[in-house]
């Protein structure tokens, strides 16, 4: 069980396009999923927290009118990175994490690799 | 707020050789600690977490941390490596008051020599 999801493991788009990036809970329902970035051989770094309903609450440093996030129902949220310049090349990840605010534990998705051109 | 450190970037061992990854957290409340995984080119999965109760904790793989709240620190360790095991280890925390941000080690790269 618990199973995270992310579509499409791969994407190369050219500067200046939009990508959007999907984190599906495929056997639960996620109150609340993350959305991380990790650059090569560092750790992974959050860009913001979406609750299903509301908007995201975003780190510091990160731009919210860059990386849009949507969290429409209880299984899917996207990250749409617009306007992507190469520097916005990494490895994104999504996690999903079910139940209220005490639980603790978040199920990871497997990432996507994002290349601009 | 917490963080964590994980000193070692890089490990190197041979095949069957016992390993030590070290980690270190600092927190004003109470935490709850896990061990991530990440094979190459894949998200992170899962190792093993120290909720509460017995300090000694456990995977299904051979990997096991301790949580030691005196020196603040949840180790991992195996007795005997396997070329499998290599990957990259993040140490990780989060606390019921943080909402469950989980803070993430800088990871530590374990290779295995044949």
């Amino acid at each position: 069980g618990a199973v995270v999801s992310q579509h499409p493991s791969r994407v190369i788009c050219k500067s200046g396009t939009s990508v959007k990036i999907e984190c599906r809970s495929l056997d639960f329902q996620a109150t609340t999923m993350f959305w991380y970035r990790q650059f090569p051989k560092q750790s992974l770094m959050l860009m913001a927290t979406s609750n299903e309903g509301s908007k995201a609450t975003y780190e510091q440093g990160v731009e919210k009118d860059k990386f849009l996030i949507n969290h429409a129902s209880l299984t899917l949220s996207t990250l749409t990175v617009t306007s992507a310049h190469p520097e916005d090349s990494s490895f994104y990840i999504c996690s999903a994490r079910a139940g209220g605010s005490s639980s603790y534990e978040q199920y990871f998705g497997p990432g996507t690799r994002l290349t601009v051109t | 707020a917490q963080s964590v450190t994980q000193l070692d970037s890089q490990v190197p061992v041979f095949e069957e050789a016992p390993v030590e990854l070290r980690c270190n957290y600092s927190s004003s409340v109470s935490v709850y600690l896990f061990w991530y995984v990440q094979y190459p080119n894949q998200g992170l999965q899962l190792l093993l977490k120290y909720l509460s109760g017995s300090t000694l904790v456990e995977s299904i793989n051979g990997f096991e941390a301790e949580f030691n709240k005196s020196q603040t620190s949840f180790h991992l360790r195996k007795p005997s490596v396997h070329i499998s095991d290599t990957a990259e280890y993040f140490c990780a925390v989060t606390s019921y008051s943080s909402a469950s941000k989980i803070i993430f080690g800088s990871g530590t790269r374990l290779s295995i020599r044949p």
